[in-house]
């Protein structure tokens, strides 16, 4: 069956501290990988995305997520987060028409 | 403004009491979704649909209807809504589905059934 796992449902971190969240996906195809940030209150938008190519992808606001096919993982990654990265962050994953979401992982940055 | 709208954006219903949340869309995306959102369970797919007259369930379809008559609109139908339903619905849409293209969201609708 195909899924997304998304380890860590809560982070807390200082500003300036180093993000990285994970991501597994599970899925027997030819895959495309997103992440999505939801800001309190807003819709989702997408941070970045992979189809092929390069497997180290990068975003906007300074994120960038690797595909590592082997461990069927596409982590999201910020050298230095702010304040204003506090969200809630999902990962997904889409075969030819359907569309698999993690459970999502909720950043608190502490300014 | 290229954006998906929907409407309404809170709405407070009776167990049974049909309902239609509208869901449109101005950017001429053939492929549209309907997902909702719960605490710890993040978003699951309802319904989507690949172009106008073709819609397929998603993970959690029981209780949902959905119909495609027109390109821009894609609207989510409860027909005896129940209390398990309370959720944040969301409505996307994309370029064809079966490429990689990202989904564009539109602002949510909080549904709560009493």
């Amino acid at each position: 069956a195909q899924s997304v796992s998304q380890h860590n449902h809560h982070v807390i971190l200082s500003e300036a501290a180093s993000l990285e969240l994970g991501c597994n996906y599970s899925y027997g195809g030819t895959v495309n990988l997103f992440w999505y940030v939801q800001y309190p209150g807003q819709h989702l938008q997408l941070l970045l995305k992979y189809f092929s190519g390069d497997p180290l992808v990068k975003g906007i606001k300074g994120f960038e997520a690797e595909f590592i096919k082997s461990k069927f993982s596409f982590n999201l990654r910020k050298p230095s987060v702010q304040w204003s990265d506090t969200a809630e962050y999902f990962c997904a994953v889409k075969g030819t028409y359907k569309y698999i979401f993690g459970t999502g992982t909720r950043l608190k940055v502490l300014a | 403004e290229a954006q998906v709208t929907q409407n309404p954006r809170y709405l407070i219903t009776v167990t049974g009491k049909k309902l239609t949340v509208t869901c449109s869309q101005n950017m001429n995306h053939e492929y549209m979704s309907w997902y909702r959102q719960d605490p710890g369970l993040g978003l699951r797919q309802i319904y989507y649909s690949m172009n106008v007259e073709v819609t397929d369930k998603g993970d959690v379809p029981e209780g949902y209807k959905v119909s495609r008559k027109e390109k821009r609109n894609f609207p989510l139908i409860l027909e005896s809504p129940s209390p398990n339903q309370t959720s944040l619905y969301f409505c996307a849409s994309s370029l064809p589905g079966t490429g990689p293209y990202e989904q564009y969201f539109g602002p949510g609708t909080r549904l709560t059934v009493t």
